[in-house]
């Protein structure tokens, strides 16, 4: 079964940094990008930038440059996305999706979500 | 950046009755690489359409989408209960990324 699975909630600190995990499963994981997509409750999604697992290339979209951070552990086959500087205004739902350069198909599998929570 | 508008914010419909979605852009989608994705409450969101008008794995055939250049549409011919959720579109594959602020498909 084609999956992806993420790791648990977080709260953390403003000035904190978070690294959320994204587990790979059921699919060769150096044939895709995994891409980063957040969410705050209420909002619409917001692209953050993607990873290719084969070659470890990355894009951050501007807004976040600086902050994030998107890595694989081809070993394992996880993707990681670490966010630093945290402020209240990053609370949200962090999903990692994949998406196949090859087939153009959008976001074909997304994880479950990640609930990253920024409070003093 | 490409900015996409989606209206309407909300659609109140009854079951059975025909919905229709739109999602236009500040600027032409290249490639018309633009997919359509259904969110329900506390969920990830599931994709629908890609490609403008090709249904992803294991969607109903009441969905279909339409659409080029900066005008896409999402229809579903005879709304289920289950299918009432928020809709997103979203423009993909050269790097620079967006979503629309989705439309709420609600029971009247």
């Amino acid at each position: 079964q084609v999956q992806l699975a993420q790791s648990g909630a977080e709260v953390k600190k403003p000035g904190a940094s978070v690294k959320v995990s994204c587990k790979a499963s059921g699919f060769t994981f150096t044939s895709d990008d995994i891409e980063w997509v957040r969410q705050a409750t209420g909002q619409g999604p917001e692209w953050m930038g993607w990873m290719n697992l084969n070659s470890g290339k990355t894009y951050y979209v501007q807004k976040f440059q600086g902050r994030v951070s998107m890595t694989r552990d081809t070993s394992t086959t996880t993707a990681y996305m670490e966010l630093s500087s945290l402020r209240a205004e990053d609370t949200a739902v962090y999903y990692c999706a994949r998406y196949r350069p090859e087939i153009r198909n959008g976001f074909d599998i997304w994880g479950q979500g990640t609930m990253v929570t920024v409070s003093s | 950046e490409i900015v996409l508008t989606q209206s309407p914010g909300t659609l109140s419909l009854s079951p059975g009755e025909r919905a229709t979605l739109s999602c236009r852009a500040s600027q032409s989608v290249s490639s018309n690489y633009l997919a359509w994705y259904q969110q329900k409450p506390g969920q990830a969101p599931r994709l629908l359409i890609y490609g403008a008008s090709s249904r992803a794995a294991d969607i109903p055939d009441r969905f279909s989408g339409s659409g080029s250049g900066t005008d896409f549409t999402l229809t579903i011919s005879r709304v289920e209960t289950e299918d009432f959720a928020v809709y997103y579109c979203h423009q993909y594959g050269y790097s620079r990324d967006t979503f629309g602020q989705g439309t709420k498909l609600e029971i009247k």
